[in-house]
């Protein structure tokens, strides 16, 4: 089975400029979490999904950032407008159940200029 | 509010010898620890776990140990061997709450 796929691998944008981040949970799988890896933070939980459904959305950094998940086998995060600070490795996970070992995509990494 | 921390960005090992790599956490709900690997490039792999019910934990050379009371969890990887060389994060859990922290990280580098 394949595992958690996102894309792109690399994103290069000017500030201001929209980004949307993709994924796709290993199937069956009802469990989606998207991270934020930065050097003085470690690894940030910005949202959960559970059954496609926002459960936790607390780690959100503030209004630009939005994430969906129209079905089980799709999410997407979205920064508008992006901003130098946002510029970071995003990671995709999902797992079958919340507290199940969570398997992570290779990451998005995030260059704001 | 850092409720799980790796004190410790990095550690050097040689090869052969045991890996200690700590992790510290505040919330005393917490009842499931797990332990992830990130080679670069590349997302955390999940490593081993461990239930508060258990103070340790085996799987081949790695082995993670729990004290409750002083709310401390270690992995130790015995014996050590370059490939181990990666970044290991600490995540701890609320098991039925679905509350869930990540450490910072350690760097381990092993050398031949």
């Amino acid at each position: 089975d394949a595992g958690v796929i996102q894309s792109p691998r690399h994103e290069v944008t000017e500030m201001g400029q929209e980004v949307t981040l993709r994924c796709k949970p290993i199937s069956g799988h009802d469990y989606l979490f998207w991270y934020r890896q930065t050097m003085m933070r470690g690894l940030e939980l910005l949202i959960y999904f559970n059954n496609n459904v926002p459960i936790d959305d607390s780690g959100m950094p503030e209004d630009r950032f939005s994430a969906k998940m129209p079905n089980a086998s799709f999410s997407t995060l979205k920064i508008q407008p992006s901003e130098p600070r946002d510029s970071a490795v995003y990671f995709c996970a999902s797992s079958w159940m919340g507290n199940q070992p969570q398997h992570f995509g290779d990451g998005t990494r995030l260059s704001i200029l | 509010d850092q409720q799980v921390k790796q004190n410790s960005p990095s550690l050097s090992v040689q090869e052969g010898r045991i890996s200690i790599l700590n992790c510290d956490y505040t919330n005393s709900m917490f009842d499931y620890f797990l332990w992830y690997k990130k080679y670069p490039a590349e997302g955390p792999t999940f490593l081993i776990s461990i239930s508060s019910i258990k103070d340790k934990n085996e799987d081949g050379r790695f082995t993670v140990f729990l004290n409750k009371s002083a709310k401390h969890l270690s992995l130790h990887i015995v014996p050590s061997q370059p490939g181990d060389s990666a970044v290991y994060f600490c995540h701890s859990l609320v098991y039925n709450f679905n509350k869930f922290y990540f450490g910072s990280g350690t760097k381990l580098n092993v050398k031949p």
